[in-house]
């Protein structure tokens, strides 16, 4: 089976700044898809960015990005410019067995 | 516009008795999941259907059972609650991806169960 793993139970940042969670990945295929999604507390589900294994550009979206290292399997995001409104639980996920790591719990300090 | 809900929000059940929590999505997606979300272990997922009457056990489905009947349900049926099924359950809903699998899922809010 496919292992998604987080090893930053919880993060804080400083409003402003930039902070990165990490997620390392398990998988025999050679092309798939990553995500991330973030959980506000109100726990919707929000998918904040995706990255194809083959593509060599690190995707963005505004002020999140990834830094995906294929070889390494591993596929950190990046928030700059944090807001408090970033403050939620993230989740790495593997679609192709809708697999989530245990997730990181961001904080973001006034 | 589309949704997917989940009914009810909250529950408290006893030890023993069977429950069945609702999941609606008029999405008309194919694929439907149930995830369990437990502190530390992040989303698991329990069943995934991928069209009616297709059902498929997910890495923790011991005690749980879900039927397809029709694209737009995907009940889960707790066969005899149990305190370590106390958990917040989550239904989601995708469309057939491609090769690698590319869909977003879509969420419930969730159910809050509680067995005591």
């Amino acid at each position: 089976a496919q292992t998604v793993t987080q090893s930053q139970p919880e993060m804080s940042v400083q409003e402003a700044e930039t902070v990165t969670l990490s997620c390392t990945y398990d998988t025999s295929e050679s092309d798939y898809y990553l995500f991330w999604y973030k959980q506000p507390p109100s726990r919707q589900m929000i998918l904040v960015i995706r990255q194809e294994a083959y593509k060599q550009q690190n995707a963005t979206e505004n002020r999140f990005s990834v830094n995906f290292q294929k070889a390494a399997k591993s596929f950190s995001l990046k928030i700059s410019d944090s807001q408090l409104g970033d403050a939620a639980m993230y989740f790495c996920a593997y679609p192709n067995d809708m697999r989530f790591g245990a997730g990181t719990r961001l904080t973001v300090k006034p | 516009d589309a949704e997917i809900t989940q009914s009810p929000r909250h529950k408290i059940t006893e030890t023993g008795r069977q429950v069945t929590l609702a999941c609606h999505q008029t999405w008309n997606h194919n694929n439907m999941f149930w995830y369990r979300q437990d502190l530390g272990h992040g989303l698991r997922l329990i069943h995934y259907s991928y069209g009616v009457h297709d059902t498929n056990k997910g890495e923790v489905s011991d005690g749980y059972s879900v039927s397809r009947s029709n694209t737009e349900d995907l009940p889960l049926t707790l066969e005899s609650a149990a305190s370590s099924q106390t958990s917040v359950y989550f239904c989601a809903s995708s469309e057939v991806g491609g090769n690698p699998v590319d869909t977003e899922a879509f969420f419930g809010q969730g159910t809050r169960l509680t067995v005591v």
